[in-house]
């Protein structure tokens, strides 16, 4: 079935780049997000990319994706204490089912003053 | 607009006991969806409905659960004779039509804990 895999922690000094990664299965997926989840609370998008886009990039945010090999990265430069939080990747098929998000597991990032 | 609203933020409850949560979606949102959410783990879909016809449910929505949107508008989520397991965050989202699939908006969840 449909699988999306992150690393579970990253941990990173302020100021530093983070690289964020995420690999999934469906060959069909035809838009791939990142997600913010702050202790507590609900999700907030943060990007998203279409799967026939090599690259996405907004402001702090760079997203990369490698279809031939199902890989999606999330790079935030400068990262900032602010950015601590847990980082879910999710795909769907827009031509497949129109409510259903398939998420990681989400990656923890924790960013050291 | 303030977004997504869900209620209550915490609930906790008996095991065997029924309870309700609610999503109000943002007003010009013709779709609606659950997801649950477990500790460690990411959001996992439940049901997604458009305007008032719940179009798909996945097969971790038991019997013991139920979802109903009315009027199209706010959406109750429903579970019956609560177990251990069933202990989550509830998440409710909301897009338009015209905005998915990027116009997902998450509410802050409902968690729930069954003692």
């Amino acid at each position: 079935g449909e699988d999306v895999e992150q690393s579970l922690f990253l941990s990173v000094r302020e100021g530093d780049s983070s690289v964020i990664n995420c690999t999934y299965t469906d060959s069909s997926s035809t838009y791939l997000y990142w997600y913010k989840q702050e202790p507590g609370a609900g999700l907030q998008l943060l990007t998203y990319i279409f799967s026939n886009m090599d690259m996405k990039q907004d402001q702090r945010l760079t997203v990369l994706l490698n279809k031939k090999d199902k890989h999606l990265s999330l790079r935030i430069a400068d990262t900032q204490t602010g950015d601590s939080a847990i980082y879910f990747c999710a795909e769907t098929d827009y031509g497949g089912s129109q409510g259903n998000l398939i998420f990681g597991k989400g990656t923890k990032l924790s960013v050291k003053p | 607009d303030t977004g997504v609203s869900q209620d209550p933020r915490h609930k906790i409850t008996k095991r065997g006991q029924n309870v309700t949560f609610r999503c109000d979606p943002i007003s010009e949102h013709n779709r609606l969806y659950w997801y649950r959410q477990t500790l460690g783990q990411g959001p996992e879909f439940l049901t997604y409905f458009q305007n008032e016809a719940q179009l798909e449910k996945s097969r971790l929505l038991s019997d013991r659960f139920s979802a109903e949107r009315p009027k199209g508008s706010f959406s109750t989520l429903e579970i019956q004779r609560t177990e251990q397991g069933d202990s989550a965050m509830y998440l409710c989202a909301s897009s338009s039509a015209v905005g998915y699939p990027y116009g997902y908006t998450f509410g802050s969840g409902t968690r729930l804990t069954v003692v």
